[in-house]
């Protein structure tokens, strides 16, 4: 039962442009969702975060948007440079639930100079 | 501060073998949880723990264990290695402080490949 998904296993976008990952999630018990960025043979890297009660936050080039009534967020991207070029997962984090965090499948991204 | 340290990084393995790999967590985090990582199945959770006591479990079967020492360090264990098996196990450690909000530091991870 995947919870939290990424539909799009990848996406190229032109460097200088918009790069806009998505994420659905189904559990309504989320109360915080997070974007991690990994680089082949390295472990994930936390990129951004948001509340469950705020509906955007902002970190210099990155910018996650979230629609609760959707069950959706994104994660944008602007402008987008080659050094990008990441697998993004998508997450959330239990509310009450310790420390457990479930990820989705990750989205491949591909910035082309 | 030292990261996430996870040992070894890449091991071959037979089926029905078994294999225990270990991690270290950054310094003071005493919260540390497992994942496996296989192509289209992004990052599954397996278990976490907390003070030498697992709070979490993933939906895996009972040949994937694991437990926490004194000092916080980690190690699982996979029994009867499967060809299934094969993936990439990472752990990430995190302060384990009520109200965290989800950011886990993670190793590099462990490569297994089962044969």
């Amino acid at each position: 039962d995947q919870q939290v998904k990424q539909n799009s296993p990848s996406l190229s976008v032109q460097e200088g442009r918009i790069s806009i990952l998505n994420c659905d999630y189904t559990n309504s018990m989320f109360d915080y969702f997070l974007w991690y960025k990994k680089y082949p043979a390295e472990g994930p890297t936390f990129l951004i975060s948001i509340s469950s009660i705020k509906d955007k936050n902002e970190d210099g080039r990155f910018t996650v948007f979230l629609n609760k009534s959707a069950k959706h967020l994104s994660l944008h991207i602007v402008p987008s440079q080659p050094g990008d070029s990441a697998v993004y997962f998508c997450a959330a984090r239990y509310s009450g639930g310790y420390q457990k965090v479930t990820f989705g499948t990750g989205t491949k991204l591909q910035v082309i100079p | 501060k030292a990261g996430v340290t996870q040992t070894p990084r890449y091991l071959i393995k037979t089926r029905g073998q078994q294999v225990t790999l270990s991690c270290s967590p950054i310094s003071g985090h005493r919260s540390v949880s497992w994942y496996q990582q296989t192509p289209g199945q992004g990052l599954q959770f397996l278990f976490e723990y907390f003070s030498e006591t697992q709070r979490n479990k993933g939906n895996f079967p009972g040949r994937f264990s694991g437990r926490q020492f004194s000092n916080s360090r980690s190690e699982m264990n996979v029994s009867t290695l499967e060809l299934g098996d094969s993936a990439l196990y990472l752990c990430a450690s995190s302060p384990g402080y009520t109200g965290w909000t989800g950011e886990l530091f993670f190793g590099e991870g462990s490569r297994l490949t089962v044969l």
